[in-house]
């Protein structure tokens, strides 16, 4: 069954410490990959997003991601934590089978120490 | 400003009493779903429409209706409620199948 594993529910960092936080996922074939973040009391916003060529690509707010097929990983990472990255963070899959299914993990949350 | 509009965004019910949570969004985009997120589970998807009259069911659609008769909305109707359905709902909007998602600031529901 297709799945997203987020294995890290909490992540503490210092401010200026640099980040990275995991996304494994299981599909048949190469998904559309995507990382989102949500703000305290909003909705989601996109970060990132991979869906062929260079494995390495760069979002919003200084993230990048790294796609690693023989991992089936998709990780995100920042050099440099601002106290304004604490939120939670979202890995998802979108559906490359013509349906317009998306599978989220269950977030990794974030706090930033000053 | 390009958005997407969901309404109510809080509400408390009671079990069995029916009720709407709009979604309105006015940047013009044919694809549209519903999500639940719950502590511990993430965002689940319940149904998405790929078009005007177009719906189908995502992951947890048990319980919900939705129906697409204009572009703009696409309306989750939960016909019976229960306290398994208390959750925070976020409506989203794209352009393409696998373009970014769009979403709306979300509708807390609790069913006493």
């Amino acid at each position: 069954a297709q799945s997203v594993t987020q294995p890290d529910i909490h992540i503490t960092v210092s401010e200026g410490a640099s980040l990275e936080l995991r996304c494994n996922y299981s599909y048949g074939a190469t998904p559309y990959l995507f990382w989102y973040v949500q703000s305290p009391g909003q909705g989601l916003q996109l970060l990132l997003k991979y869906f062929s060529g260079d494995t390495l690509v760069q979002g919003i707010k200084g993230f990048e991601a790294e796609f690693k097929r023989s991992q089936s990983s998709f990780n995100l990472r920042k050099p440099s934590v601002h106290w304004s990255d604490a939120a939670e963070y979202f890995c998802a899959v979108g559906s490359t089978s013509g349906t317009y299914k998306y599978i989220f993990g269950t977030g990794t949350r974030l706090k930033v120490l000053a | 400003e390009a958005q997407v509009t969901q309404n109510p965004r809080y509400l408390i019910t009671v079990t069995g009493k029916k009720l709407t949570v709009t979604c309105s969004q006015n940047m013009n985009h044919e694809y549209m779903s519903w999500y639940r997120q719950d502590p511990g589970l993430g965002l689940r998807q319940i149904y998405y429409s790929m078009n005007v009259e177009v719906t189908d069911k995502g992951d947890v659609p048990e319980g919900y209706k939705v129906s697409r008769k204009e572009k703009r909305n696409f309306p989750l109707i939960l016909e019976s409620p229960s306290p398994n359905q208390t959750s925070l709902y976020f409506c989203a909007s794209s352009v393409t199948r696998i373009g970014e998602l769009f979403f709306g600031e979300g509708s807390r529901l609790t069913v006493l």
